[in-house]
């Protein structure tokens, strides 16, 4: 059972380029979360979904997008990056019956620079 | 929304003492309380929660307390070892489907 699965593991980008953090879970849970962690500020979220098809804006939405097109998938994309996109990016998921009654799993992260 | 601060931030102790983080938070709503421990290169996962109908929870070395009242959580380790050592998020949940977590607290356990 492989769990939350996100690559790639490290990536430097150039400013301006773009590019996509995948997500995936094996595991038929409902909802997905992407949080980005940086040094000393938590994790901080930036888009979730509750199922196939929806997803909404979390703290730090903005210079990301994110599509939700099957259960198991939730891509994170990065259109021009910038510098201040640096940082730690962890994929989550639950069953969405309740964060109190099943937690969220969390993926291994994706260390991203961007120079 | 939401907001949780933690303390310390960073915590420092000998083999076999006590550990103890303390959180911080704002939103009287909240009602889930999650505690992760985040092992270097790898995600949070969850090590113990508590509920805003429990005052206490306990799981071996590990125990979580509650004030309602005063909107603080606290985790206590007991009997620390060097495999403890790693950076602990506290969290609450307003609404059961987000969560707000505090800056992080790395434990180092000193052999």
């Amino acid at each position: 059972n492989a769990g939350v699965t996100q690559t790639p593991k490290f990536r430097i980008l150039k400013i301006g380029q773009s590019m996509t953090l995948q997500c995936t879970q094996d595991m038929n849970h409902n909802y997905m979360y992407w949080y980005r962690q940086d040094p000393g500020m938590g994790l901080k979220l930036i888009y979730y979904s509750v199922g196939a098809g929806i997803t909404d804006k979390g703290e730090v939405p903005n210079g990301y997008n994110v599509s939700r097109s099957t259960t198991e998938d939730f891509p994170l994309r990065l259109e021009l990056a910038a510098p201040s996109q640096t940082s730690v990016y962890f994929c989550a998921s639950n069953s969405g019956t309740g964060i109190s009654n099943q937690p969220q799993h969390f993926g291994d992260g994706t260390r991203l620079s961007i120079l | 929304g939401e907001n949780v601060e933690q303390h310390p931030s960073t915590l420092s102790v000998q083999e076999g003492d006590s550990a103890v983080i303390k959180c911080t938070y704002s939103d009287s709503a909240s009602n889930y309380f999650p505690w992760y421990k985040q092992e270097l290169g790898k995600g949070p996962q969850l090590i113990i929660d508590i509920r805003s109908n429990v005052g206490e929870k306990k799981d071996q070395r590990i125990a979580v307390t509650l004030n309602k009242t005063a909107k603080h959580f606290s985790l206590h380790i007991t009997e620390t070892q060097p495999e403890d050592s790693a950076v602990y998020f506290c969290a609450a949940s307003p609404n059961d489907y987000k969560l707000s977590f505090g800056a992080g607290t790395t434990v180092t356990v000193r052999a």
